[in-house]
């Protein structure tokens, strides 16, 4: 049973590129939500999909924006990047219903911007 | 801001010795969940607790929760350097969005 697989592991971009990160939840699963962790801090929520829209929202711009396809995986798109950007993006799923409580989370993709 | 808040910030202790974290957070919850996350890598989850439990094990883990303090507390038994690693306590509101909010961490040294 493959868990929540997350591309590309690491990536470096320019100031003012845009990049796509991609996810695939793990089996069973069909919410997906994004998580942004910068180096010391906790996750923070980027923002959250279920049957291919967008869900919930943290207090992230718009230039974060996603995407969730009919098989439930999912990609995160930063446009116009900073140098702020850089950090560890984690991508969760979870099974809605009542015995999908518990959140799993992927490797993460690291992003540096340069 | 951040939800919840792991105390200490940092942990050293010697292997076979035991640790314990602790969380609080600030609102109503449906779930508490615990997760491991080795330096530069993914979270792993350690274990969840409904908002209607008090206490649950797993294997050398074991979490108790207190909703009248909002407070939670992660023990790890007989302590490995395997087990060297931050520690995270994520919480879900009680809005059912299943949006985790996260606290700073702890970080374990377990010294050999």
């Amino acid at each position: 049973d493959a868990g929540v697989t997350q591309s590309p592991t690491h990536l470096i971009k320019t100031r003012g590129q845009q990049v796509t990160l991609r996810c695939s939840p793990k089996s069973g699963h069909d919410t997906v939500s994004w998580y942004q962790q910068a180096l010391g801090q906790g996750p923070q929520f980027i923002f959250q999909y279920y049957e291919e829209e967008e869900r919930q929202r943290g207090n992230f711009p718009d230039r974060f924006s996603g995407h969730q396809f009919p098989n439930y995986s999912s990609e995160l798109n930063v446009n116009a990047l900073l140098l702020g950007d850089s950090a560890l993006y984690l991508c969760a799923s979870r099974r809605t219903g009542l015995s999908g409580n518990t959140i799993y989370f992927g490797e993460g993709s690291w992003l540096t911007v340069v | 801001s951040q939800q919840g808040e792991e105390d200490p910030q940092a942990l050293s202790i010697q292997e076979g010795e035991n640790a314990t974290m602790n969380c609080s957070y600030k609102t109503s919850i449906n779930n508490l969940q615990w997760y491991r996350q080795n330096s530069g890598r993914g979270l792993v989850h350690l274990i969840l607790i409904r908002s209607n439990e008090r206490e649950k094990h797993s294997g050398r883990l074991r979490v108790t929760l207190d909703t009248s303090k909002k407070s939670s507390s992660l023990l790890i038994t007989a302590s490995r350097a395997a087990d060297t690693a931050s520690y995270f306590c994520a919480t879900d509101w009680m809005d059912s969005s299943y949006k985790l909010i996260f606290g700073s961490g702890t970080r374990l040294l377990v010294r050999p």
